[in-house]
């Protein structure tokens, strides 16, 4: 059973380019989670996507940054126009259900760079 | 201080001591956790206390929580050069489900860089 994968695991892009971010849950996982970690910083968190749907996003910059999960295919983290500041790693996190101690299982993560 | 701070920031050991590391939090939380996180890879779930319990054991880990004083310690007995990781507390933040509480939306310390040196 194959673990959250997440590609590609490096990304450069110039200033104003678009980054697509991509998330593969664990198989059955129906439940998807986007963080973010800056350098020197801990994980905060981004949106929280079941399919088709949008739960919570309230981790999310208002501008540029978009998410999804469709029916078919994995979740992605869109980032259009992308600037220094984006410069991060990305990660993606699944579980099975939610609930209080519902564990997350995270990816190994996208480290964006932005040139 | 932000929630869900860790301390030291790095601490460098032998093989075989133990680490203690600590973390403190502000809000008032439903579960604590602890991740570790090897160098440039994803965050393993080491291990999850709830609010209502004081020590929870894994294998050579041992967590405690004190809910007075908002705060958290993991403890690594008899450590191995494969411990050597950046560890993370995080803490479930409100409102709370219905459910009993939402585990999603974690807030995460900058983590404690453990070096154990064989």
């Amino acid at each position: 059973n194959a673990g959250v994968m997440q590609n590609p695991r490096h990304l450069v892009r110039r200033r104003g380019q678009e980054a697509r971010l991509r998330c593969s849950p664990m198989k059955g996982h129906s439940h998807v989670y986007w963080y973010r970690q800056l350098p020197e910083e801990g994980l905060k968190f981004m949106v929280y996507l079941q399919k088709e749907n949008i739960i919570d996003e309230s981790g999310m910059p208002k501008e540029r940054f978009s998410a999804e999960f469709p029916k078919e295919g994995p979740s992605i983290l869109r980032i259009q126009q992308v600037v220094r500041g984006d410069s991060a790693a990305y990660f993606c996190a699944s579980s099975l259900r939610q609930g209080a101690d519902e564990k997350l299982f995270f990816g190994s993560g996208t480290q964006l760079s932005v040139l | 201080s932000q929630q869900g701070e860790e301390d030291p920031q790095a601490l460098s050991i032998q093989e075989g001591e133990n680490a203690t590391m600590n973390c403190s939090y502000k809000t008032s939380i439903n579960n604590l956790q602890w991740y570790r996180q090897n160098s440039g890879r994803g965050l393993v779930h080491l291990i999850l206390i709830r609010s209502n319990e004081r020590e929870k054991h894994s294998g050579r880990l041992r967590v405690t929580l004190d809910t007075s004083k908002k705060s958290s310690s993991l403890l690594i007995t008899a450590s191995r050069a494969a411990d050597t990781a950046s560890y993370f507390c995080a803490t479930d933040a409100p409102p709370y489900s219905n459910s009993g509480g939402s585990n999603y939306k974690l807030t995460f310390g900058k983590g404690t860089l453990l070096t154990v040196n064989p």
